[in-house]
């Protein structure tokens, strides 16, 4: 079964620093796509990022970057100079077919 | 931007009552999707839509949902007997091709149930 875990419920991050929120996820498949979602306090889900499999090169979006580990099944984001902006729950997606499969969200916080 | 429309963004209802969210996809997505978040937690998969009929739906679907799209634009998820439990945040999305490609998400309609 196609499973997406984030082991960490809650990151905090000081503004301008780097933050890495993890993402594992386990699927049979061998050519797929991997998102990044975030839903601020509006709860609007915006896409951030999105990682195509077969591509060996990490995407990056402006400050945020991904980590893919295809042979481990990781695909953990970072997110760069973080602003106050920032924050908010971040979801991990697998599509799987005819629907996506989310984490359960790591909610980051970040300090002034 | 082309972007999904949601509406009602709130609606509060009796137990009991029946409800229609509505959603207007980005016109040339051909995937369409429901999918509800409880607060505080995970966002989950409701149902799939394609070619005017279910692609997959989840054991949250059960018989008391259904989806529909009446004309060429909208997409609309009924809940017939609301439950207090039914109250979350439904999402639409939609999508070009499934298997990979982008879904875009609807800004959601926050249903609570009394």
């Amino acid at each position: 079964a196609q499973t997406v875990t984030q082991s960490q419920p809650e990151m905090s991050v000081q503004e301008a620093e780097t933050v890495t929120l993890s993402c594992t996820y386990d699927t049979s498949e061998s050519d797929y796509y991997l998102f990044w979602y975030k839903q601020p306090p509006s709860r609007q889900m915006i896409l951030v990022i999105r990682q195509e499999a077969y591509k060996q090169q990490n995407a990056t979006e402006n400050r945020f970057s991904v980590n893919f580990q295809k042979a481990a099944k990781s695909f953990s984001l970072k997110i760069s100079d973080s602003q106050l902006g920032d924050a908010a729950m971040y979801f991990c997606a697998y599509p799987g077919t005819y629907k996506y499969i989310f984490g359960t969200g790591t909610r980051l916080k970040v300090l002034a | 931007e082309p972007e999904v429309t949601q509406t009602p963004s709130h609606q509060v209802t009796q137990m009991g009552q029946e409800v229609i969210l509505r959603c207007v996809p980005i016109s040339n997505h051909l995937y369409f999707y429901w999918y509800r978040q409880i607060l505080g937690q995970k966002v989950e998969f409701l149902v799939s839509f394609y070619n005017n009929e279910i692609s997959e739906k989840s054991e949250i679907f059960d018989d008391q949902f259904s989806v529909e799209r009446p004309d060429g634009s909208n997409f609309t998820l009924k809940i017939r007997s609301t439950k207090l439990e039914d109250s979350a945040m439904y999402f639409c999305a939609s999508s070009e091709i499934t298997d990979g490609n982008t879904i875009y998400f609807g800004e959601g309609s926050w249903l609570t149930v009394v």
